[in-house]
């Protein structure tokens, strides 16, 4: 069974410019999340979906991050415009269940490097 | 808001010593998770403990739930070179979403 997968693996921007991330979850996995990981700290979470229902968001910068789900499937992560201080790891897990009920399952994270 | 502290940061051992992080919550969790996470990947889910006091084993890898559930530990037994990476728990409180700690990094040196 193929695991998490996101894309871009790699992507250098300058800083002012768009970037998006795109992730499909395991298939099954209601719950979807977004990390952010800097280097040499832990994953902390930019949003996390029900479904296609965003249900924790408040930590996402909302005035330069959004978030999509359509069909409780695919989900994408957007920075618009892209800063300096964005340059990170963006990881990607789904679980099988709702709410916390369990391991997380990682994609492999888009590095992002804002210039 | 909830967070939860790992030390130390780093760890450097001689191949074949034992190793183990710590991980400290200021409020009490309804559990907590344990990752791991090699240079240049994802991290990898190892175990989760739940219950006051519980300890599990996986071959030489020994965790540790404190009483008050604030508290856990990874004890790693003989280390390999195999075991080269950070180590992440990370704490939920209730139903939410577990919060990760900062994470220790093992060096094995050969």
């Amino acid at each position: 069974e193929a695991g998490v997968v996101q894309s871009p693996r790699y992507k250098i921007i300058e800083k002012k410019q768009p970037v998006a991330f795109w992730c499909n979850p395991i298939s099954g996995h209601n719950t979807l999340y977004w990390y952010r990981q800097n280097l040499g700290q832990g994953p902390e979470l930019l949003i996390r979906y029900e479904n296609e229902e965003a249900v924790d968001d408040s930590q996402l910068p909302k005035d330069r991050f959004s978030a999509e789900r359509l069909k409780g499937v695919d989900s994408t992560l957007k920075i618009q415009p892209a800063e300096l201080g964005d340059s990170a790891v963006y990881l990607c897990a789904s679980s099988p269940g709702l709410m916390n009920t369990g391991e997380l399952f990682f994609g492999e994270g888009s590095r992002l490097t804002v210039l | 808001g909830q967070q939860v502290m790992q030390i130390p940061q780093y760890q450097h051992v001689q191949e074949g010593e034992d190793f183990t992080t710590y991980c400290n919550s200021s409020t009490t969790l309804s559990n907590i998770q344990w990752y791991k996470q090699r240079p240049g990947g994802h991290p990898v889910f190892l175990i989760q403990l739940v219950k006051s006091g519980e300890v599990k084993k996986q071959k030489r890898l020994t965790f540790q739930f404190g009483e008050a559930k604030k508290n856990s530990s990874l004890h790693i037994t003989a280390t390999q070179t195999t075991d080269v990476g950070t180590y992440f728990c990370a704490g939920a409180r209730g139903s939410y979403i577990p919060t990760f700690g900062r994470g220790t990094s093992l060096i094995v040196h050969p």
